[in-house]
């Protein structure tokens, strides 16, 4: 199973700021995703992350407010645009081979003030 | 729109009883299934997958798929105090864009009382 690593583990930021957060994987890896969840909710799948190609974003996430990059097989990056209140959640990333289980990290904890 | 169905609980259960856990999906070509667990305040952690129909044993966790029915379930014998969580069902998508794209169920919140 893949080892995930977070960073920043949580943060609180002001209105208006962007904020970057990093996932590192133990290995190799084809997929990379990142995840939302709100307070008491499921998770919602924000994009796929392709390495040395675009994200593939899901229906009502756009790459203008969550830019991602993947330079390389084990690692990734969301960068969560001139934040609002409501952006506030937990950011997940999760790393796996086609079809096969998905492994996450332990989550980045964001508060927009 | 590809769904995910489970019964949001809470499902309460004694000390040593048996959970039962269910899940229904609607897009039929999909090829794999998981279990996850979550603790207040941590990320999901895999319990179990399956990918073919009928049961698959771990430990005190039993996982049933049914295809047809498009009915997937999980079982835990035995429930201790430490089950006590969130129990998300996740289902990969069977083809086309959705495939390799994990859909999660609102989840089953689980507390084994003693």
């Amino acid at each position: 199973s893949a080892v995930i690593s977070q960073k920043p583990s949580r943060d609180i930021c002001q209105r208006g700021t962007s904020l970057t957060i990093q996932c590192q994987v133990d290995s190799q890896v084809t997929m990379m995703f990142w995840y939302r969840q709100q307070p008491g909710q499921s998770l919602t799948l924000i994009a796929t992350a392709n390495q040395g190609s675009e994200a593939t974003y899901e229906s009502g996430f756009v790459i203008d407010k969550f830019p991602i990059s993947r330079p390389n097989l084990t690692f990734s990056t969301l960068t969560v645009s001139n934040m609002s209140p409501e952006d506030s959640s937990i950011y997940l990333c999760s790393a796996g081979e086609y079809g096969e289980t998905q492994y996450f990290g332990p989550g980045t904890r964001l508060l927009v003030l | 729109q590809k769904e995910v169905e489970q019964n949001s609980g809470p499902l309460s259960v004694p000390e040593g009883a048996i959970a039962s856990l269910n899940c229904t999906y609607s897009d039929r070509v999909s090829q794999s299934f998981f279990w996850y667990r979550q603790y207040s305040g941590k990320s999901p952690e895999l319990i179990m997958s399956i990918y073919s129909n009928g049961d698959k044993e771990d430990g005190r966790f039993t996982a049933q798929l049914n295809k047809a029915s498009q009915y997937v379930s999980l079982l835990i014998r035995d429930s201790q105090p430490s089950d006590s969580a969130t129990y998300l069902c996740a289902v990969n998508g069977g083809g086309g864009t959705s495939y390799g794209k994990l859909t999660f169920g609102q989840g089953t919140i689980l507390t084994v009382h003693p």
